[in-house]
């Protein structure tokens, strides 16, 4: 199995741009969450899935942020218009199952706004 | 609510050094507790988990014992390599998984030779 793929890896943008980053899961798993790492905070739960349904959102920081799930191979994370504090690497993670609870971490996003 | 808190890094020892990272953690019911790594450039994986109390988590060479008088998961290691450096994160799963796992901040270990 190839693994939770997230893409790009690496995201420079000015102030003020749409960012979208971008994950699929491993097949056959039925959760999804996004998370946000920077020093300061360290890692934040941002909003996660189940069968494609957002469950929580709680963690999203503002409106300007939004994610989707339009199938259970794909899930976007977009910013508009971006910020200088949203720089910050972005993880997608799956898992399958209710009563599981490894969750398999993508390689990230490494955002910077500028 | 449910929380972790886990000693603040960076942690820096020499090769073949003992380790001990601090974890503990509050929460309702009977949690099970996690330790993920990080290794640069890539993202969280599991190094080791336990369910229940007492129970003892394994793994290449790292150990933690699931503590519930204490409410403590603290990892071990008794040699560490430099392959070890890399960020340790504590996580527990506040019931059977049906809800996200919540983490510690994360200690950052460097191993030097």
């Amino acid at each position: 199995d190839a693994g939770v793929i997230q893409s790009p890896r690496h995201e420079v943008t000015e102030m003020g741009q749409e960012v979208t980053l971008r994950c699929k899961p491993i097949s056959g798993h039925d959760y999804l969450f996004w998370y946000r790492q920077t020093m300061m905070r360290g890692l934040e739960l941002l909003i996660y899935f189940n069968n494609n349904v957002p469950i929580d959102d709680s963690g999203m920081p503002e409106d300007r942020f939004s994610a989707k799930m339009p199938n259970a191979s794909f899930s976007t994370l977009k910013i508009q218009p971006s910020e200088p504090r949203d720089s910050a690497v972005y993880f997608c993670a799956s898992k399958f199952g209710q009563g599981t609870y490894e969750q398999y971490f993508g390689p990230g996003t490494r955002l910077t706004v500028t | 609510g449910n929380s972790v808190t886990q000693m603040e890094g960076p942690v820096t020892l020499s090769e073949e050094a003992f380790l001990t990272i601090n974890c503990t953690y509050t929460a309702t019911g009977y949690p099970s507790l996690f330790w993920y790594v990080q290794y640069p450039g890539e993202g969280l994986q599991l190094l080791l988990k336990a369910t229940k109390a007492d129970d003892k988590g394994s793994n290449k060479g790292f150990e933690a014992t699931y503590r519930k008088e204490t409410t403590s998961f603290h990892l071990e290691k008794g040699s560490v390599q430099v392959s070890d450096s890399a960020v340790y994160f504590c996580a527990l799963s506040p019931n059977s998984g049906n809800t996200p796992l919540v983490f510690g901040k994360g200690t950052r270990l460097s191993v030097i030779a």
